[in-house]
């Protein structure tokens, strides 16, 4: 069964603070991964991976994917109570179909 | 350019009642999406189409019908509401190429509560 899973489900950190956060995935005929920031509305793009090792890098935020491993890590350092929303994990497979993951909830404290 | 719209933004139905969700977009996207995200859930695919006149079942289906009459239109009906469906719904879309065609673009949502 394919599956794509997100951990931690919640983590609280202050202002400072560097967090990495996890994607693991199952998901037959993958294509690419994608990281998504969602506060209070819609999902808005952050990353799309489709290479091993390869990092990207986006200001305090980075990420990287392990094909081999099956897993993604999406990094942000320096963290400011800005970065507090929902961090969505999607895999794109088959022709043009996702699979989220469940979300990690960050909170930053001032 | 609005990019992707949805309508109505709330709602709330009685159990029973009937209701159409529409999904616009003006970025000439091939591929449109319905999902439905629930606390602690992420989002969840209901349906999909890959162009106008198509449509095809995502994860969770059952209880809803679409519609791609035109291609920049997709349509998200509940014939029964039940409180089961009370949900946040999201609309994307996606270009069948270039260089945004991993990228799914989200409307708003709309919040149906479904009493």
């Amino acid at each position: 069964e394919d599956k794509v899973v997100q951990s931690p489900l919640s983590l609280v950190v202050h202002e400072g603070d560097t967090v990495t956060l996890n994607c693991s995935y199952e998901v037959t005929n993958f294509r690419s991964l994608l990281w998504y920031k969602q506060e209070k509305k819609a999902p808005t793009f952050l990353f799309m991976l489709t290479s091993s090792g390869i990092e990207k890098k986006s200001g305090r935020l980075s990420s990287i994917l392990d094909k081999k491993e099956l897993f993604s890590i999406l990094n942000i350092t320096a963290t400011q109570t800005g970065d507090s929303a929902i961090y969505l994990c999607a895999v794109k497979y088959n022709f043009n179909k996702f699979y989220f993951g469940s979300g990690t909830k960050l909170n930053v404290k001032p | 350019n609005a990019g992707v719209t949805q309508t109505p933004k709330f709602r709330v139905l009685k159990t029973g009642q009937s209701m159409t969700l529409l999904c616009a977009q003006d970025m000439n996207h091939e591929y449109m999406y319905w999902y439905r995200q629930d606390p602690g859930m992420g989002l969840r695919l209901i349906h999909y189409s890959v162009g106008e006149g198509t449509t095809a079942k995502g994860e969770v289906p059952d209880g809803y019908n679409v519609s791609r009459l035109k291609k920049q239109n997709f349509l998200l009906g509940l014939e029964s509401a039940a409180p089961s469906q009370t949900s946040v719904y999201f609309c994307a879309s996606t270009p069948s190429g270039g260089l945004s065609y991993n990228e799914q673009f989200f409307g708003p949502g709309t919040r149906l509560t479904v009493l």
